[in-house]
């Protein structure tokens, strides 16, 4: 059962710290999305890479936050330093090409204090 | 960008009544169309597509979702809910010109009570 996989699932962390969040996109899945969820502004496309290159970061703030691609089998976002408002769900998602389907993974819920 | 708007944020039903989600997008070209359902503290599930062909399309446990070209609609529909079938769904529509990225609403509550 392929699915995409992501860690931490929680991460509490104080302000000022780094954090960083991995993600094994579906093995064959050349598309990675990272996307991220909050109560007020709902689901929001942070970046996203099409065989590893990234394509579009335009919704990801540039001065602290990071995303790449080591290597197909991992995607990773950064965040330093962190702050209390970057507080949400963080979701990673995979495709496999043009117009299918996005598979999300289970999110990793960060709180900042 | 593309706008994709539901308009309900919450929709409580009781058990096996029919219920109706709506959402509607502003692109006047063709676009893929998704529905997709969150159970709490999980990720998104895919439920059903739409991307060309029969303009009424079907999921597996019962959904089934009509394109409307004309009024530029996906609702999302149900003839009789189940209790499981609680969760927030998800409308999501593709980029006309980059079809890999996706404009999701803001999501839509169904609350099904006994």
């Amino acid at each position: 059962d392929a699915r995409v996989t992501q860690t931490p699932r929680h991460k509490v962390t104080e302000m000022g710290q780094e954090v960083t969040m991995r993600c094994q996109p579906i093995l064959g899945h050349n598309t990675v999305f990272w996307y991220r969820q909050t109560m007020m502004q709902g689901l929001e496309l942070l970046a996203y890479f099409r065989n590893r290159a990234p394509l579009d970061d335009s919704g990801m703030p540039k001065d602290r936050f990071s995303a790449e691609m080591p290597d197909a089998t991992l995607a990773t976002l950064k965040i330093q330093p962190s702050e209390p408002r970057d507080s949400a769900v963080y979701f990673c998602a995979s495709g496999a090409g043009t117009g299918g389907e996005q598979y999300f993974g289970p999110g990793t819920r960060l709180t900042v204090t | 960008a593309q706008s994709v708007t539901q308009l309900d944020s919450q929709v409580p039903v009781f058990e096996e009544a029919p219920v109706e989600l709506r959402c509607n997008y502003s692109s006047s070209v063709s676009v893929y169309l998704f529905w997709y359902v969150q159970y709490p503290n999980q990720g998104l599930q895919l439920l059903l597509k739409y991307l060309s062909g029969s303009t009424l399309v079907e999921s597996i446990n019962g959904f089934e979702a009509e394109f409307n070209k004309s009024q530029t609609s996906f609702h999302l529909r149900k003839p009789s809910v189940h209790i499981s079938d609680t969760a927030e769904y998800f409308c999501a529509v593709s980029d006309p010109y980059n079809f890999n990225k996706f404009y999701f609403g803001s999501g839509t509550k169904l609350n099904v009570k006994p």
